[in-house]
């Protein structure tokens, strides 16, 4: 079974940078056939996929527009974990972060499982 | 700017069936766009329920279903159950990037 666990900081201060790390187990990060993501959600802005990291004989990483200038999105195969970056912070960053799994096989592709969630407050 | 877009609210009565959709900015959706649905209840992280248009994962109730319909992904409750009051998303996939619907509250009423 598959469990991410979500460690980091709750709280940023404006123009510095929020860090988070998913910890996996259960499954590779360096895995062939999957996508390790980041998604936030706030009140304001709804469900945001931000970004990923995948391996596919070198590492390879997809960002949202929306954040593409400030993310940075690592991972860490010694210690089998994948980390967020998100740079020049504003309170709009202020949000519920996840780490999610993305899986593909056969043809589709599905989103499970979920980290726990972290709140991140931007605030001086 | 891609813009996916849901039913923001729906009501339906228990035991009734619903039907709630998603589409896309660019025009039809398709199996290209590997159709995610997720639930979601207050306090709760997104719990995956449809993928790829039509797949159940093993925990998703038979009530569920996905399927394409009138160029737009959809998501049908058949039998709804006061547990199904809820928060749905669906997330559709643009090459490279993924984007979330703004979500439906379904009230079940």
């Amino acid at each position: 079974q598959v469990q991410l666990q979500q460690s980091g900081p709750g709280l940023a201060k404006p123009s510095q940078t929020l860090s988070l790390t998913c910890a996996i187990s259960g499954d590779s990060v360096s895995s062939n056939s999957v996508a390790w993501n980041w998604i936030r959600q706030s009140p304001s802005r709804g469900l945001e996929w931000l970004g990923r990291t995948y391996y596919r004989s070198k590492w390879y990483n997809d960002y949202a527009v929306s954040v593409k200038s400030r993310i940075i999105i690592n991972s860490d195969t010694s210690k089998n974990q994948f980390s967020l970056q998100l740079n020049s912070v504003t309170p709009e960053d202020t949000a519920v972060y996840y780490c999610v799994r993305e899986k593909a096989a056969a043809g589709k592709t599905w989103f499970d499982p979920w980290g726990q969630g972290t709140l991140v407050t931007v605030s001086s | 700017q891609t813009v996916v877009t849901q039913e923001p609210s729906l009501t339906v009565s228990p035991g009734g069936t619903v039907t709630l959709t998603c589409a896309s900015s660019t025009g039809a959706v398709t199996s290209g766009y590997y159709p995610n649905w997720f639930q979601q209840k207050p306090g709760q992280a997104p719990r995956a329920l449809i993928y790829s248009i039509t797949n159940k994962h093993s925990w998703t109730p038979a009530r569920f279903s996905g399927s394409l319909l009138g160029g737009k992904a959809a998501l049908t409750l058949s039998g709804v159950q006061p547990e199904d009051e809820a928060e749905y998303y669906c997330l559709l996939y643009y090459g490279g990037a993924w984007v979330f619907g703004g979500g439906t509250k379904l009230t079940v009423l």
